[in-house]
């Protein structure tokens, strides 16, 4: 079954204590992206990624790091979080392959709900 | 001003109604239009794509894109209490960034 998943799906946390999100694929994506999805804001992209050690910026970038060493793997990685990026956080995949069409999330996460205190 | 808008409604029709969702968009640069349905505590999934302008069916969906009114919409026939959901609409210029509105919570009722 084609799937993304994410870990953990639900986190409570402090201020500034590092924390990791999995996102993983078993579709041979080549496009994956990280989203935060807040009430009355829809959901906006973090980072993005067209390969493996190919990652760029959204339009919400702040405080997050994002690596993409293999294929299927996509973790995004809150250094020092902060109360402001409690949110549910969605990982997404796509076959990209250099077509724009492809490079449309096609294959959504079921999120990760955080919360940062 | 948002660069897509659309009503959160929420929006209540009896089922088998006609329902139609809305976005308007301010960038002419967008040619590539998403809808894309979520269900509660789940990920988005896509559910309609439409290039540049124009009609496009899938079963009792139709997407339709007007670019000269920077208007886009769904239709959904015959609806059913299954399609009770969240619509999101999502557009781009190409590749990369997509920009979504703020969705539109739909209930069919029995």
């Amino acid at each position: 079954e084609a799937q993304v998943t994410q870990n953990p799906r639900y986190l409570i946390t402090v201020t500034g204590k590092k924390l990791t999100v999995t996102c993983s694929q078993n579709m041979n994506h080549e496009y994956m992206s990280w989203y935060r999805q807040d009430p009355g804001l829809g959901l906006r992209q973090i980072y993005y990624s067209m390969n493996v050690e190919v990652t760029d910026k959204g339009d919400v970038p702040e405080g997050y790091k994002v690596s993409r060493k293999e294929k299927r793997n996509f973790p995004l990685i809150l250094e020092s979080p902060s109360p402001n990026q409690t949110s549910l956080y969605f990982c997404a995949s796509s076959i990209g392959r250099g077509r724009v069409q492809g490079n449309q999330p096609q294959h959504f996460g079921d999120g990760t709900r955080l919360s940062i205190l | 001003q948002k660069e897509v808008e659309q009503d959160p409604g929420p929006l209540s029709v009896p089922e088998g109604a006609i329902v139609s969702l809305n976005c308007t968009y301010s960038n002419s640069a967008f040619q590539y239009f998403m809808w894309y349905r979520q269900y509660s505590r789940k990920g988005p999934e896509l559910l309609m794509y439409t290039y540049s302008s124009g009609n496009k069916e899938d079963g009792r969906f139709t997407a339709q894109v007007d670019k000269s009114s920077k208007y886009i919409s769904l239709f959904i026939r015959d609806s059913q209490p299954s399609d009770s959901a969240t619509y999101l609409c999502a557009m781009s210029q190409g590749a990369q960034k997509l920009v979504f509105g703020q969705g539109t919570r739909l209930t069919i009722n029995p």
